[in-house]
């Protein structure tokens, strides 16, 4: 079975900092994986998703995330943070061929004037 | 709507009572999802309906959670007797094509609603 860890579930950044939100995954067979942002109050929008193409992947907003499978990993980040960009943030993992995600439990992002 | 609505956005019940939570999905979008989001915990999948086809259900926590999707579009979750633990962010979400056709394509990206937050008290 698959599983998702987000390092920190509170990150804070100066606005125009780096910002740097980390998830590990665990799979037997490669997976897709997914970066959602949930403002409050609001449901989850799609940020970006590996999908066993390219393994830096560019999303919306300026985020970009790189697929690391000699690490494991599925970080997000953003060169230059921005007030707006303060929200949760979920990775999630799904398997070709199957639809339930497994999520991570979140990283809220604060950014710092 | 361009988007996966849901509706109430707000519910407040008493425990022992029952609630209905509905989910309008994006036109067209075959298959159909609830999830459940608990404070200070991921999103947990609690159903999956695809077309005509038997749901999903493997995630509902408890036989005092049902839901069905009726013509194929709107979905309704119902929890009996509500409890306390119940309490949570009900989440939908749809998709236009459903497994096995998951390519990571833009088609079966899952888009979610505002979901509905239900305290039991």
């Amino acid at each position: 079975a698959q599983s998702v860890t987000q390092l920190g579930s509170h990150v804070s950044v100066s606005e125009g900092a780096l910002v740097l939100l980390r998830c590990n995954y665990s799979s037997s067979v490669p997976p897709y994986l997914f970066w959602y942002v949930q403002y409050p109050n609001q449901g989850l929008q799609l940020l970006l998703k590996y999908t066993s193409a390219a393994t830096l992947v560019k999303g919306i907003n300026g985020f970009e995330a790189e697929f690391k499978k000699s690490e494991t990993s599925f970080h997000l980040t953003k060169p230059s943070a921005h007030m707006s960009d303060a929200a949760e943030y979920f990775c999630a993992v799904i398997l070709s061929g199957t639809y339930k995600y497994t999520f991570g439990t979140g990283t809220r992002l604060k950014v710092l004037a | 709507g361009a988007g996966v609505s849901q509706s109430p956005s707000n519910k407040v019940t008493e425990k022992g009572k029952d609630v209905e939570l509905r989910c309008d999905p994006i036109s067209g979008h075959t298959a159909l999802y609830w999830y459940r989001q608990s404070l200070g915990q991921g999103l947990e999948f609690l159903i999956y309906f695809q077309g005509n086809s038997a749901p999903d259900k493997s995630g509902l926590p408890s036989d005092r959670f049902s839901a069905e999707r009726t013509g194929g579009s709107v979905s309704t979750l119902t929890i009996q007797r509500t409890q306390q633990e119940d309490s949570a962010v009900y989440l939908c979400a749809s998709s236009l094509v459903p497994s096995p056709l998951n390519t990571g394509d833009a088609t079966d990206t899952q888009y979610f609603g505002p979901g509905t937050r239900l305290t039991v008290l």
